[in-house]
Order: C-alpha cells, then sequence, then structure tokens
C-alpha cells in the first residue's frame, strides 16, 4: 500500500537557523501531498500542500516541491523561531479521501 | 465557525468499561473522519463516512470498536470492552465535498485506560 517516510527526530536547531524535515513516500500514481503541524495539546493543521508534480507548496515562511523523479517532498524553512517548535506530518492522499501520514518529526527550536 | 469539536478532551477508564467519543463536525461538512495516535503506529484512519454512511471501516482494529453517525452534525466512536492497549489520542476531522484538500481536525481526546 502507499507509505510515506519522514525523517526521525528530535530536530533541535538554534532560532533563525536553516530547516529541512525529509519527506519520502511510496505511490500508485501521484497523489497529493501534504505537511501538518501540530502544536502541544492540539490537532492538526494543515500547513502547505501541492497536488501535482512540480508544484511548490508554502506558507508562513516554510516551501516544499512535489518531485515525482525522488518521490519527495522535503519542507523548508529559511529561519526558523522558537514559535515553530511543534510535531511536523507529511502525508499523502489516497484515492481521494483517505490520508495516510508519516511518523511525524519533533522541531525544536531553541532560543 | 467553531471547528471540529470532540468531547471529552480528557477520559480516564478502567479497563473493561464501555467509552465513548464525541465529534462534531463542522457545518456543511458531508466527509467524517476517525483517526488514532500511538507512539508505536502513528496516525492511523480508524473510519470514514460519507453522508452520514460509513464507506471504509478497514482500520477499526476489533469487533470492540464500532462508530455510528446517526446525522450530518454528530458522530460517536465506541469502544466495549475498553483494554489499555486502547490508550491514545483520538482524533476526529471533517472535509467539505467541494474541497478536496481541506480537512479539518479536531483537539482531539486523549483517551487513558488503566
Amino acid at each position: 500500500g502507499n507509505s510515506v517516510t519522514q525523517m526521525e527526530g528530535p530536530v533541535t536547531l538554534s532560532e533563525e537557523a536553516f530547516l529541512t524535515i525529509n519527506c519520502t513516500y511510496t505511490a500508485t500514481g501521484y497523489p497529493s501531498l501534504f505537511w501538518y503541524v501540530q502544536y502541544p495539546g492540539e490537532g492538526l493543521q494543515l500547513l502547505l500542500k501541492a497536488t501535482k508534480a512540480d508544484d511548490k507548496g508554502s506558507n508562513k515562511g516554510f516551501e516544499a516541491t512535489y518531485r515525482k523523479e525522488t518521490t519527495s517532498f522535503h519542507l523548508e524553512k529559511g529561519s526558523v523561531q522558537v514559535s515553530d517548535s511543534a510535531v511536523y506530518f507529511c502525508a499523502l492522499l489516497e484515492y481521494g479521501n483517505k490520508l495516510v501520514f508519516g511518523a511525524g518529526t519533533i522541531l525544536r527550536v531553541k532560543s | 465557525d467553531a471547528g471540529v469539536i470532540q468531547s471529552p478532551r480528557h477520559e480516564v477508564t478502567e479497563m473493561g468499561q464501555e467509552v465513548t467519543l464525541r465529534c462534531k463536525p463542522i457545518s456543511g461538512h458531508n466527509s467524517l473522519f476517525w483517526y488514532r495516535q500511538t507512539m508505536m503506529r502513528g496516525l492511523e484512519l480508524l473510519i470514514y463516512f460519507n453522508n452520514n454512511v460509513p464507506i471504509d471501516d478497514s482500520g477499526m482494529p476489533e469487533d470492540r470498536f464500532s462508530a455510528k453517525m446517526p446525522n450530518a452534525s454528530f458522530s460517536t466512536l465506541k469502544i466495549q470492552p475498553s483494554e489499555p492497549r486502547d490508550s491514545a489520542v483520538y482524533f476526529c476531522a471533517s472535509r467539505s465535498g467541494t474541497d478536496p484538500y481541506g480537512y479539518t481536525f479536531g483537539s482531539g481526546t486523549r483517551l487513558t485506560v488503566v
């Protein structure tokens, strides 16, 4: 079946550092891809998405590009803030209805 | 809009007891999803409904788990009898038929079975 693999965390960075969280997927066809963020005690919030190959999703300084050649959707941010500390989930949309999530990556940003 | 509302936020129960989790989706959303989050297995889809009808319940772990959606504004997930391995955070999400990417998640119910 379809699956998503994320880099293991936690990832610990200093404020203003560059962030990359790797995500690769296995799927038949070309699913839509997403990054969700989960703050402590809260539900998941959509951070960005890309619905077809070569699309770039972006939001709040975060970016990810849908690369079908490498089946990847890596999350990047040029300068992280303490407020970005959260758990980040990569996901794909399977058959138009089912979101399949990666294991999640904890990000900790120190001031 | 108040978003997807789940209750209770926290539930502690003894093994063998019945547990009922509740979800109110966003008004106008016609799809509803129940997910379970654990450290070992991450986020798993348990079941989803379209227009109040269960479409895929292949993720429901055992017959002890059941879910209903009696109307467009309410769904329940019931565990009977509960076991310690059911301890997890259970999320409900809803989606509009006009926005296939627009999933909205509730804040979750943290269930602890002792």
